[in-house]
């Protein structure tokens, strides 16, 4: 079964500075892809970014961007010019590329609960 | 831009007595989820839904859970019998299409207290 872990519970970053969110994950399959979504204190969990794992080349969205390491099993979220904004529980999720139900269930890790600090 | 829409925000209940949460998926959606939340856990899936069935449920959703689409537009979950442990936030998912890289776009939540 795979797993999804966050290892950092809290993280704290002052305003306009870099932050890199850490997760990691287990899994034996080959394909799959991974995500990271952003839950305010608004509760609604948003998409901030994609990554297939086929794809070699880390993916981009603005200011964040991801540190995708395969073989080591690791999906790294960083934030650059941080703002006020970004302040919420980020979580990493997982999902198989190939599914024999005919859906695609996420696997979420702990969360990363992220400050900004004026 | 669409959203899914869930209903109420927050639901309070006897223990024992039949909640059902409701959701709105964006509309040209096909592909519809149901997760929850315990306060400061992990989100955890609960059970996938497709072509007016069961695609995939976990070992979270027993007997005392069902899912519906009653119309062409709501997503439903019914716990029958609640119990104090089924406190939780509860979230709704839908996606367009059966390609994984299709992210699940998700609701505000319903947060379930059970007293």
């Amino acid at each position: 079964a795979q797993t999804v872990t966050q290892s950092q519970p809290e993280m704290s970053v002052q305003e306009a500075e870099t932050v890199t969110l850490s997760c990691t994950y287990d899994t034996s399959e080959s394909d799959y892809y991974l995500f990271w979504y952003k839950q305010p204190p608004s509760r609604q969990m948003i998409l901030v970014i994609r990554q297939e794992a086929y794809k070699q080349q880390n993916a981009t969205e603005n200011r964040f961007s991801v540190n995708f390491q395969k073989a080591a099993k690791s999906f790294s979220l960083k934030i650059s010019d941080s703002q006020l904004g970004d302040a919420a529980m980020y979580f990493c999720a997982y999902r198989s590329a190939g599914a024999t139900t005919g859906t695609y269930k996420y696997i979420f890790g702990t969360g990363t609960r992220l400050k900004v600090l004026a | 831009e669409p959203e899914v829409t869930q209903t109420p925000s927050h639901q309070v209940t006897q223990m024992g007595q039949e909640v059902i949460l409701r959701c709105v998926p964006i509309s040209n959606h096909l592909y519809f989820y149901w997760y929850r939340q315990i306060l400061g856990q992990k989100v955890e899936f609960l059970v996938s839904f497709y072509n007016n069935e069961i695609s995939e449920k976990s070992e979270i959703f027993d007997d005392q859970f069902s899912v519906e689409r009653p119309d062409g537009s709501n997503f439903t979950l019914k716990i029958r019998s609640t119990k104090l442990e089924d406190s939780a936030m509860y979230f709704c998912a839908s996606s367009r299409e059966l390609y994984s890289n299709q992210p699940q776009h998700f609701g505000d939540g319903t947060r379930l207290s059970i007293l």
